[in-house]
């Protein structure tokens, strides 16, 4: 199965600089993969999906790249409510969610 | 509106069955597999379930794989989760989710709590 592993675990940052959240899979995934935000006591929400994808909604500020095992997710210009936990995933039928990186701001 | 509505929530001996039901509105259902994905308090996420369009095919987590029975109705728009022999690790948030893509999630319900204790 595939493991999905994050870095960091935490990343603690000012508004209006630059976030680069990592996702790395044990093996290769393709471009099969998506990216969700989750803010304290509410349900995920889909950021980006297909690796560079963003979902309807998601301002360009989002954007997520890679392929294969390696894909990053960098959000510019930080805001203070992009404060929240952030996820990525991948297909497999396996446990298939990243552990998470906390995003402060 | 696109909405997931979850419930069947709340307390639950151990060892004990609950059914989740999850509303679907908004959207044409019955083209869309769905999914069950939990949280634990504190801790990540977990896809637990799936269910193809018509119900033929059903996938499982090894943690509730033979204690968890997913199905829906199309008729109704809705997606069940039958839980049963209920420990204190499934203790969770239980959120009913929209795939697209084969693999990722667009829409998610709020989620209903599910709490395992004596």
């Amino acid at each position: 199965e595939t493991v999905l592993t994050q870095s960091p675990a935490t990343l603690s940052l000012s508004p209006g600089e630059r976030a680069t959240l990592s996702c790395r899979a044990s093996q290769s995934v393709n471009t099969d993969l998506a990216w969700y935000q989750q803010k304290p006591g509410q349900a995920p929400r889909l950021l980006i999906h297909d690796a560079s994808d963003r979902a309807t909604g998601i301002p360009a500020r989002f954007r997520g790249s890679g392929s294969g095992t390696d894909f990053t997710l960098s959000i510019s210009s930080l805001e203070p409510e992009d404060s929240a936990v952030y996820y990525c995933q991948q297909r497999s039928t396996g446990p298939n969610f990243g552990q998470g990186t906390r995003l402060e701001i | 509106e696109v909405q997931l509505v979850e419930s069947g929530g709340g307390l639950v001996q151990p060892g004990g069955s609950l059914r989740l039901s999850c509303a679907a509105s908004g959207f044409n259902f019955s083209p869309y597999t769905m999914r069950w994905v939990r949280q634990a308090p504190g801790k990540g996420l977990e896809c637990l379930s799936s269910i193809t369009t018509n119900g033929e095919i059903t996938n499982f987590a090894s943690s509730v794989k033979d204690r968890f029975i997913i199905s829906r109705d199309n008729s109704r728009s809705t997606v069940f989760l039958q839980m049963g022999s209920l420990r204190a690790e499934d203790m969770a948030v239980y959120y009913c989710v929209r795939e697209r893509g084969a693999y990722y999630m667009d829409v998610w319900g709020k989620g209903t709590t599910v709490t395992v204790s004596s």
